[in-house]
This record gives structure tokens, C-alpha cells and sequence, in this order.
């Protein structure tokens, strides 16, 4: 069954603080893998799309990291901001005509 | 033009009444999809257009009746709702055979 699993369900940082989101997905056969971000009642916003032979790929203050062979991504973030508080969805395509499939979301919270 | 617009981005409506949600993009965008989001919940496929035409339905309620007009509108049309329909209501675009969707801002819709 194609799935995705994100790490940690929640996470509270410092401004200016660093952090890492996980990403596990189980989906076959792999097309793309993308983060969006979600602000509280409002529609995901992408920050980084990959590929297959994409390992890394940076959006400003993001960057998104790929392993195809073990099937895990990350998202960094640098030196949060107060505006970085939202949920990061990690959404993974197959091949075909299917379905996009989305993780639960990690929902970060910067704190002055 | 590279966004999708939503409206209206609040609504609240009795389980009686009949009201329709709109979508809209101007990016020559031939699949169009309807999502469904809870609160802390990642967004559910309702329904695929592609070309203007239904592709994917998974199952959703006939309470909820989705058209295509043209190419760059989406329609969700709403009637006889139940309170556990309220939701964040997702609407997104993507080219033809692409995975990589344009999200607009949602509509919150509260059933009374």
C-alpha cells in the first residue's frame, strides 16, 4: 500500500533556530516527492519538487533532501522565523495516473 | 497568472440549503481536482477533471455535485450537507500527466 509517514507529528523551536522534518514513504513505483507548506485554513503552498535523481534541492531558508534507495526525505529549515509556523505536508507521486499521496504534515510552531 | 483562486473563502450554510463553491485558473491548466481537508488532517481527493470531463470520483456523496464548465472553472455544488461536511474545501490545477499541483486558498465551510 503506498504510504507516507512524517516525523515528528509536531515540533515547537526557537526563532532562529534550525530544524529538520522527516519524510518515509512507501510509494511504487516513484515519480516525484514534494513539500508543501500549509498556513492554518489556508491551501498548501509548494516549496520544493524532486525527483529520482535529485539528492538535494534548496528553496531559500528550505532545503529538501532525497534518498530514492531508502526511500526517506528531509526538510531543513534555517534559521526559522515566526512566519515559518504552519503544517509541512510531504506529498509523493507514482507513475500513472494516480493519486497524489500526503503524509499527516509536521506541524511546526516558532516561538519568540 | 499563476494561481488559483477560491471563492467565497468562507461559508456557512444549513443543512437545507444549496450553495456552490468556485474555482478558478488561468494557467492552462487541463486537470482540475476537488479536495477535501478536516482540521490536522491531510487533504482527500474527491474529484479529477481532466479535459472537462470526470475522471475520478472516489466515492463521494451525491450531496456534492461537482461541474466543469470550461477549461479554466471548477464548480462544487452543494445540497442537503451534513454538520461533519464542514471542512477547508481544497481546489487545485495541474497540467495534463503532471503530479505537480497548483493549490488555491480554500474555502472553510461550516454546516449548521
Amino acid at each position: 500500500k503506498n504510504q507516507v509517514e512524517q516525523s515528528p507529528q509536531s515540533l515547537i523551536i526557537l526563532e532562529g533556530k534550525n530544524c529538520t522534518l522527516q519524510c518515509n514513504y512507501t510509494v511504487s513505483p516513484f515519480s516525484n516527492l514534494r513539500w508543501y507548506k500549509q498556513d492554518t485554513g489556508r491551501g498548501p503552498v509548494s516549496l520544493t519538487i524532486m525527483t529520482f535523481s535529485e539528492n538535494t534541492k534548496s528553496n531559500g531558508r528550505y532545503t529538501a533532501t532525497l534518498d530514492a534507495d531508502t526511500k526517506q526525505s528531509s526538510l531543513h529549515i534555517t534559521a526559522s522565523q515566526l512566519s515559518d509556523s504552519a503544517s509541512y505536508i510531504c506529498v509523493v507521486s507514482a507513475i500513472g495516473n494516480t493519486p497524489l499521496v500526503f503524509g499527516k504534515g509536521t506541524r511546526l510552531s516558532v516561538i519568540a | 497568472d499563476t494561481e488559483v483562486t477560491q471563492t467565497p473563502k468562507h461559508l456557512v450554510m444549513g443543512m437545507t440549503n444549496k450553495k456552490s463553491l468556485k474555482c478558478e485558473q488561468h494557467m492552462g491548466h487541463r486537470a482540475m481536482y476537488w479536495y477535501k481537508q478536516k482540521a490536522k488532517k491531510p487533504p482527500e481527493l474527491m474529484f479529477v477533471y481532466s479535459y472537462e470531463k470526470l475522471s475520478i470520483n472516489e466515492s463521494v456523496p451525491s450531496r456534492f455535485s461537482p461541474e466543469c464548465p470550461n477549461s479554466s472553472l471548477l464548480n462544487l455544488h452543494l445540497h442537503a450537507l451534513q454538520p461533519e461536511d464542514s471542512a477547508l474545501y481544497l481546489c487545485a490545477s495541474s497540467r495534463q500527466g503532471s503530479h505537480e499541483q497548483y493549490f488555491g486558498p480554500g474555502t472553510r465551510l461550516t454546516v449548521t
